[in-house]
């Protein structure tokens, strides 16, 4: 049982245009989300989190949404660019649990020319 | 520079072999891990351990062994009783709110 689904396996963009990349959680206990970025044969970078008190975040290119009441979350990559091309994975905590973070499958983003 | 190391990058071992994959981290984090990635399953958890000589097996222990003798180690040995072996090896560490991983090995069994 799934409780971060990433459902779109790929996704391709133009360069230079806005990649959307979405993740959904079944377990509204979960307070912080993570987004990370993982390039063939590394290991995940972290890219940009947000805490369940807000909505927003934003670090750059990188803006990640949260939408509480759907169990929904989306990183947006503007102006998408070619060394955007990697596997995001989303990932969901719990507060004051000594658990682990629990992760999604993962959308392999292409950045096209 | 601090960090994880992971050793080797790149491991073959014949079927019936245990192996073991080296982990080391000097940020001073309680918390270590190994994940497993497979192609479409993402990351999954095998083992991890929040402080020396205690650790706690993951979503998908069977066939693998751990130990946390020491804060900065937590090598992972792959046992001849894992069915399906062949797979990318993550070890992190973690302050409470974030994973840091180290660059992976990858296994393959011939």
């Amino acid at each position: 049982d799934q409780q971060v689904k990433q459902n779109s396996p790929s996704l391709s963009v133009q360069e230079g245009r806005i990649s959307i990349l979405n993740c959904d959680y079944t377990n509204s206990m979960f307070d912080y989300f993570l987004w990370y970025k993982k390039y063939p044969a590394e290991g995940p970078t972290f890219l940009i989190s947000i805490s369940s008190i807000k909505d927003k975040n934003e670090d750059g290119r990188f803006t990640v949404f949260l939408n509480k009441s759907a169990k929904h979350l989306s990183l947006h990559i503007v102006p998408s660019q070619p060394g955007d091309s990697a596997v995001y994975f989303c990932a969901a905590s719990l507060m004051n649990r000594d658990d682990k973070i629990i992760f999604g499958k993962g959308t392999r983003l292409h950045i096209l020319p | 520079d601090g960090g994880i190391t992971q050793s080797p990058k790149y491991l073959f071992r014949k079927e019936g072999q245990n192996v073991t994959l080296s982990c080391e981290q000097n940020l001073n984090h309680d918390a270590m891990y190994w994940y497993r990635q497979d192609p479409g399953q993402g990351l999954r958890l095998i083992y991890y351990s929040q402080i020396v000589n205690d650790f706690q097996k993951g979503d998908i222990a069977e066939g693998y062994s751990v130990s946390r003798e020491k804060k900065e180690s937590f090598p992972l040995t792959v046992t001849s009783a894992q069915k399906n072996p062949t797979a990318f090896y993550l070890c992190a560490s973690s302050t409470p709110r974030e994973l840091f991983f180290g660059e992976g090995s990858r296994l393959t069994v011939l």
